[in-house]
Parts: structure tokens; C-alpha cells; sequence
């Protein structure tokens, strides 16, 4: 069982606008930086949301993160086939000194 | 291009040792804390260990505590895991990723390697 609990799945049709949630707990979430990453079938994990709600370069003003107490989101818009893949969030827990990952929400594109 | 390129996966059997390492390129190595990160077949991603830039802060996830040391060689750029005393359930795809600031705790990872595959099995 994942310290930060996410959906398993998620769903929507092109052009919709998908969330995902994180929970987690004062320790993790509540004190620290959200990581969101994408993982496509058969590839690495690829950062897309760094300390809470920051787009790397080359990752579209569409896909957007936020956090709040502790709990964190990522919102897709305009969804595209494209964006079918895993999605992990990850945060820095003080009390475990680790990281760690939500269990990973697979997101189809009906 | 920052690139980073894991080797030494293979077949051992229970009880067995594993040497993991992950060289890396296009980047001043000894200036970023760097991870590794495991995914069982099917399953999601877990954190396995972290070390910072100059090797000073080292973090073990308690599933690996004891058996596995993380090292790394700035002269060499590379990033090494030991594995010792192998379970089955450490099998798994073990991933390299880069720190994106000098201590693990700080900032999250930002690069990752394509993986190396390590099957632990009688």
C-alpha cells in the first residue's frame, strides 16, 4: 500500500479536461514539494510537474499541478490520445526520510 | 543532452549479489544528488535509495535497508548500487534518476535512465 494514495484509473475523450489526485499526510505532501511524472507504456518515468505546480520545458501550459493542504492534483486539459500512459505523484516524507510515490493512475483516452 | 545509462541487470538467484551502475553524461555529475527507483513488472513505481551530490546524506527505503549500499564516483561520473542477500521480490526494473539540486530531501528527480532489468529467481 502507497503512502500517497492515488486513483487507479481515470478516463475521458479528447478535448475533456481530466484530474488526478494525491493524499497524502503532514509529513509528506503537507510539508513538502508534489512531483508529477508520465510514463508511457515500455518507457521511463518523464518529470511533468516539479515542486508543486512548475512545467519543465517542452511539457504543454495544458497539463497543470497544484497542491493544497495535503493534497495535491494534476489537471490535463484538452486531452489527447497522447496523454494515455501512467501517472505518478512523489513527495519527500520527513518522517520516513524517503521518497515517496502514489500507486499510479492509469489515465485512458476513450 | 543530459543522459543517463544503467547496466549490470541480469538473472541471480536468491541470496545472490548484483552490482547496478548507472554512468552518466551531458551534466556536471558531481553537483546533483541522484536515485535509484524500482518497478516491479505491472506495478508502480517504489524509491529504493538516494545520495547526495558529495555522498555525505544517504537514504535507504527500509525494504532495502541492510543489503543494498548506494555509492557513487564523482570522477567517473557513475552511480552504483551494491545488492546483496537478493529476494525474490526484488526483482524488478531499476531505474537511475538524477536530483534536480544537490541534497535528495530537497528537490525531486528530474532525469531518469531507461532502466536495467534484475530477475531474482531459483
Amino acid at each position: 500500500q502507497s503512502v500517497l494514495t492515488q486513483p487507479p484509473s481515470a478516463s475521458g475523450t479528447p478535448g475533456q479536461r481530466v484530474t488526478i489526485s494525491c493524499s497524502g499526510s503532514s509529513s509528506n505532501i503537507g510539508t513538502n514539494y508534489v512531483y508529477w511524472y508520465q510514463q508511457l507504456p515500455g518507457t521511463a518515468p518523464k518529470l511533468l510537474i516539479y515542486r508543486n505546480n512548475q512545467r519543465p520545458s517542452g511539457v504543454p501550459d495544458r497539463i497543470s499541478g497544484s497542491k493544497s493542504g495535503t493534497s495535491a492534483s494534476l489537471a490535463i486539459s484538452g486531452l489527447r490520445s497522447e496523454d494515455e500512459a501512467d501517472y505518478y505523484c512523489a513527495a519527500w516524507d520527513d518522517s520516513l526520510s524517503a521518497w515517496v510515490f502514489g500507486g499510479g493512475t492509469k489515465l485512458t483516452v476513450l | 543532452e543530459v543522459r543517463l545509462v544503467e547496466s549490470g541487470g541480469g538473472l541471480v538467484k536468491p541470496g545472490g549479489s548484483l552490482r547496478l551502475s548507472c554512468a552518466a553524461s551531458g551534466f556536471t555529475f558531481r553537483s546533483f544528488s541522484m536515485n535509484w527507483v524500482r518497478q516491479t513488472p505491472g506495478k508502480g513505481l517504489e524509491w529504493v535509495s538516494s545520495i547526495s551530490s558529495s555522498s555525505s546524506y544517504i537514504y535507504y527505503a527500509d525494504s532495502v535497508k541492510g543489503r543494498f549500499t548506494i555509492s557513487r564516483d564523482n570522477a567517473k561520473n557513475s552511480l552504483y548500487l551494491q545488492m546483496n542477500s537478493l529476494r525474490v521480490e526484488d526483482t524488478a526494473v531499476y531505474y537511475c534518476a538524477r536530483g534536480s539540486g544537490q541534497l535528495p530531501a530537497a528537490d525531486g528527480m528530474d532525469v531518469w535512465g531507461q532502466g536495467t532489468t534484475v530477475t531474482v529467481s531459483s
